[in-house]
């Protein structure tokens, strides 16, 4: 089992550039996240997912997009990049809701832009 | 979710036992505690998770104060690999992930 896996692990964008991150997991979990990790802060949420073909906002939205059209995948999309978005995006999955389930995170995506 | 309370930091030496503390003094009945670790560089890793009596896993153990006011995570012998920021979360079993704080950095002294 690879557990969860980000792809790219670094990205450099200019600013107004666009990209997607891509989350993949291979433990057939339905509830799947996306993190951003700011330095020396802990983790906040952007998107998750209860299932294929859903997604709900978290506490810092603003400037990002989900989709998960596949259940073991979970796309984070950045339209117009913007330095406030450089940080260190983390995944994670479960198999059932995080409050009372293990979440398994991915290594990360180290974000820049200028 | 309810707010936890962590040292900034605390220091051990290794192969010694190492209680890290946690408040969460306006808990709610339907709280889990929730501890995750960061090691340095890497995604988040849990550790364990309890409501209201004390847990044991391979990794760690768990103390729940009996008025769930606090915990404390038990590791029994540090090693050099258990530096890390741990975080303390509690989370009412929604589906809207964990809210993780700052945690507290832990230094392991060889």
């Amino acid at each position: 089992n690879a557990g969860v896996t980000q792809t790219p692990k670094f990205r450099v964008l200019k600013t107004g550039q666009s990209m997607t991150l891509l989350c993949a997991q291979d433990m057939n979990h339905e509830y799947m996240y996306w993190y951003r990790q700011d330095p020396g802060m802990g983790l906040r949420l952007i998107h998750y997912s209860v299932g294929e073909g859903t997604t709900a906002k978290g506490e810092v939205p603003d400037g990002y997009n989900v989709s998960r059209l596949k259940k073991q995948n979970f796309l984070l999309g950045l339209e117009s990049a913007a330095p406030s978005q450089t940080s260190v995006y983390f995944c994670a999955s479960s198999g059932g809701l995080a409050g009372y389930n293990e979440q398994f995170f991915g290594p990360g995506t180290r974000l820049t832009v200028l | 979710d309810a707010k936890t309370t962590q040292p900034n930091s605390m220091e051990s030496n290794e192969e010694e036992p190492v209680h890290l503390p946690c408040n969460h003094s306006t808990i709610s009945g339907t709280d889990y505690i929730h501890w995750y670790r960061q090691l340095p560089s890497q995604g988040p890793e849990y550790v364990i998770h309890g409501l209201t009596s004390n847990v044991n896993n391979r990794m760690a153990s768990l103390a729940i104060a009996e008025d769930r006011k606090s915990s404390t995570l038990i590791l029994h012998r540090a090693t050099l690999r258990d530096a890390a920021v741990y975080y303390c979360i509690l989370s009412g079993g929604g589906a809207d992930g964990l809210t993780f704080g700052k945690g507290t950095h832990l230094i392991i002294q060889p």
